[in-house]
């Protein structure tokens, strides 16, 4: 069984800031499964990379995503307001913990 | 507009049956996969595991074998996640979703509140 984890577990950061999130696994997962999703309360998850690095459709380019083999990471480049919410990485079908990025 | 609809929120006692209903609409539904996710009060998110309308195939995460049955209704579009016997543990928000690729969900559903209470 493939364990994740997400890193860190909250994200205290400004609006402007960049925002660097972990996912990794215990061990090597194919890039085309790493998918992550933001979630924001009382919605449903939206999907933001599929394929470790491809955005969904509407996605804003300061979201990007890369790694490979057990080491990914979701970018936020230049935080907006909008954007904090919970991130979770989903490499395979299994979820990780979940980062949040709440406002300093 | 591609959606998935899911049915209301719902109050049951321990013990008792559920099935709760995601409705696609705007696509042909039984080419599309249809995943089920749980996500417990205050927790993050859980796969149960997809059923692929066009066949009934049906794949359950391990932690949801036999716990839960999803079905379909290919006539009138509905995907169905089902209890026997729900338990309080079982109180938690269910949502579905159609998969852009295999793993990558981007249509979901609006979300099922479940609450189990005696």
């Amino acid at each position: 069984e493939i364990v994740l984890t997400q890193s860190p577990g909250t994200l205290s950061l400004s609006p402007g800031d960049r925002a660097t999130l972990s996912c990794r696994a215990s061990q090597n997962i194919s890039s085309s499964f790493v998918v992550w999703y933001q979630q924001k309360p009382g919605q449903a998850p939206r999907l933001l990379i599929y394929g470790a690095s491809n955005r969904a459709t509407g996605i804003p380019d300061r979201f990007s995503g890369s790694g490979s083999g057990t080491d990914f990471t979701l970018t936020i480049s230049r935080l907006e307001p909008e954007d904090f919410a919970v991130y979770y990485c989903q490499p395979g079908f299994t979820f990780g913990p979940g980062t949040k990025v709440d406002i300093k | 507009e591609v959606q998935l609809v899911q049915s209301g929120a719902e109050l049951k006692k321990p013990g008792e049956s559920l099935k709760i209903s995601c409705k696609g609409s705007g696509y042909n539904f039984t080419n599309y996969w249809i995943g089920w996710v749980r996500q417990m009060p205050g927790k993050g998110l859980e796969w149960m595991g997809i059923i692929y309308p066009g066949d009934s195939d049906t794949r359950y995460s391990p932690s949801f074998q036999g716990q839960v049955t999803f079905s379909v209704d290919r006539s009138i579009s509905t995907a169905y996640l089902q209890w026997r016997s729900l338990k309080a543990s079982d109180t938690a928000m269910f949502y579905c979703a159609r998969p852009l690729t295999i793993n990558a969900f981007d249509i979901w559903g609006q979300g099922t509140l479940v609450t189990v209470s005696s």
